[in-house]
């Protein structure tokens, strides 16, 4: 039983490029939520989807945006890329409703030059 | 902004000691939540305790909430090298929604 899937693993882009990262949650699990980690902090929410529509926003621009597929993967795009973009970036996945844990992906490692 | 504090922000022990984790946070909750992250990685798993339920114990693993306080405290017991790591508190709110929320972290070092 896969869980929770993320591409790449290591990403390197320069200010004012645009990235795409990837998620595939694990099976059985419907919803998806991005969380951005810098350095020596703990993971802050970016966004969650359910049933292809964004459902909850944290506190990130509209150049943080996102997608979900009708097979529950996700994917996050930030355009216009800052320095202090640079971080992991996670995603969780977790069944609606179920008051269950979220599952975390090993994350993609974005450096921006 | 963060809602959960651990606390301390890092921890040094020998292998075998016990090593105690606190975390708090400021609002009412649903679930409390603790992880593992080691080096980077990403979050594993350790143990959820529900807003009714005081303690739980997770081989070992032992949790502990009191919510008229808005803390939890996290104890491993004999630790051991493969638990160095960053561990953090995640709480979701009263209406069991997530987001999970996460405290900055207490960063464990168990030297063998």
């Amino acid at each position: 039983d896969a869980g929770v899937t993320q591409s790449p693993t290591h990403l390197i882009k320069t200010r004012g490029q645009q990235v795409t990262l990837r998620c595939s949650p694990k099976s059985g699990h419907d919803t998806v939520s991005w969380y951005q980690q810098a350095l020596g902090q703990g993971p802050q929410f970016i966004f969650q989807y359910y049933e292809e529509e964004e459902r909850q926003r944290g506190n990130f621009p509209d150049r943080f945006s996102g997608h979900q597929f009708p097979n529950y993967s996700s994917e996050l795009n930030v355009n216009a890329l800052l320095l202090g973009d640079s971080a992991l970036y996670l995603c969780a996945s977790s069944r609606r409703g179920s008051n269950q844990p979220q599952h975390f992906g090993d994350g993609t490692r974005l450096s921006i030059l | 902004s963060q809602q959960g504090e651990e606390d301390p922000q890092a921890l040094s022990i020998q292998e075998g000691e016990n090593a105690t984790m606190n975390c708090s946070y400021k609002t009412s909750i649903n679930n409390l939540q603790w992880y593992r992250q080691n080096s980077g990685r990403g979050l594993v798993h350790l143990i959820l305790i529900r807003s009714n339920e005081r303690e739980k114990h997770s081989g070992r693993l032992r949790v502990t909430l009191d919510t008229s306080k808005k803390s939890s405290s996290l104890l491993i017991t004999a630790s051991r090298a493969a638990d160095t790591a960053s561990y953090f508190c995640a709480t979701d709110d009263y209406s069991g929604n997530t987001p999970l929320v996460f405290g900055k972290g207490t960063r464990l070092s168990v030297i063998a």
